[in-house]
């Protein structure tokens, strides 16, 4: 069965800072999806970056980007510029690439808690 | 495009009784996820249909179950409630069960189980 682990419970950054976020994960299969999900207080959880295991390139959108290490099974989120609404939990996420079996459930991590300092 | 609704938004039971909750997908969406958040536990999957078919299920005993209707809409519904079923029950909905597509989550449903 596939894990993933979110070893930092509690992250915090200044303003306008960058931070990273860890994520490891275990898994024997070739093909997945990688995910970083943001889930603000009380609303709703986002889709903040996507990784497919077979691209090489490290996923990036605006100021969030991935550092994707396949061989170490590491997939860690940078979020540069920080700004007070990126306060949040984010979670890492698994999925397979399989087709069979009805494997494609989400496997999440427990989660980072990120404050922003102003 | 509306998002994912989730119906009741908070619910407050008792143990022993049992709970019914709704989801409603994005229009066009056919595969509904539900997953159970929990302090402790944190985010593990219940279940998932796909053109009214239970396509995967969790680990979680037989007093979750759910459904879905030919619209898409799905319920799922938690008998003999325990305490321990006190969480945030989130549904995600998808295109369908494709890894590549992207599931989208409601608000979520917060249980409480006195």
């Amino acid at each position: 069965a596939q894990t993933v682990t979110q070893s930092q419970p509690e992250m915090s950054v200044q303003e306008a800072e960058t931070v990273t976020l860890s994520c490891t994960y275990d898994t024997s299969e070739s093909d997945y999806y990688l995910f970083w999900y943001k889930q603000p207080p009380s609303r709703q959880m986002i889709l903040v970056i996507r990784q497919e295991a077979y691209k090489q390139q490290n996923a990036t959108e605006n100021r969030f980007s991935v550092n994707f290490q396949k061989a170490a099974k590491s997939f860690s989120l940078k979020i540069s510029d920080s700004q007070l609404g990126d306060a949040a939990m984010y979670f890492c996420a698994y999925r397979s690439g399989s087709t069979q079996g009805g494997s494609e459930k989400l496997v999440f991590g427990k989660g980072t808690k990120l404050t922003v300092n102003p | 495009k509306a998002g994912v609704t989730q119906t009741p938004r908070y619910l407050i039971k008792t143990r022993g009784q049992q709970v019914t909750l709704s989801c409603s997908p994005i229009s066009g969406h056919r595969s509904v996820s539900w997953y159970q958040q929990t302090p402790g536990q944190g985010l593990q999957f219940l279940f998932e249909y796909f053109s009214e078919t239970q396509r995967n299920k969790g680990n979680f005993p037989g007093r979750f179950s759910g459904r879905q209707f030919s619209n898409s809409r799905s319920e799922m519904n938690v008998s003999t409630l325990e305490l321990g079923d006190s969480a945030l029950y989130l549904c995600a909905s998808s295109l369908s069960p494709s890894s590549y597509n992207e599931q989208f989550f409601g608000p979520g449903t917060r249980l409480t189980v006195l």
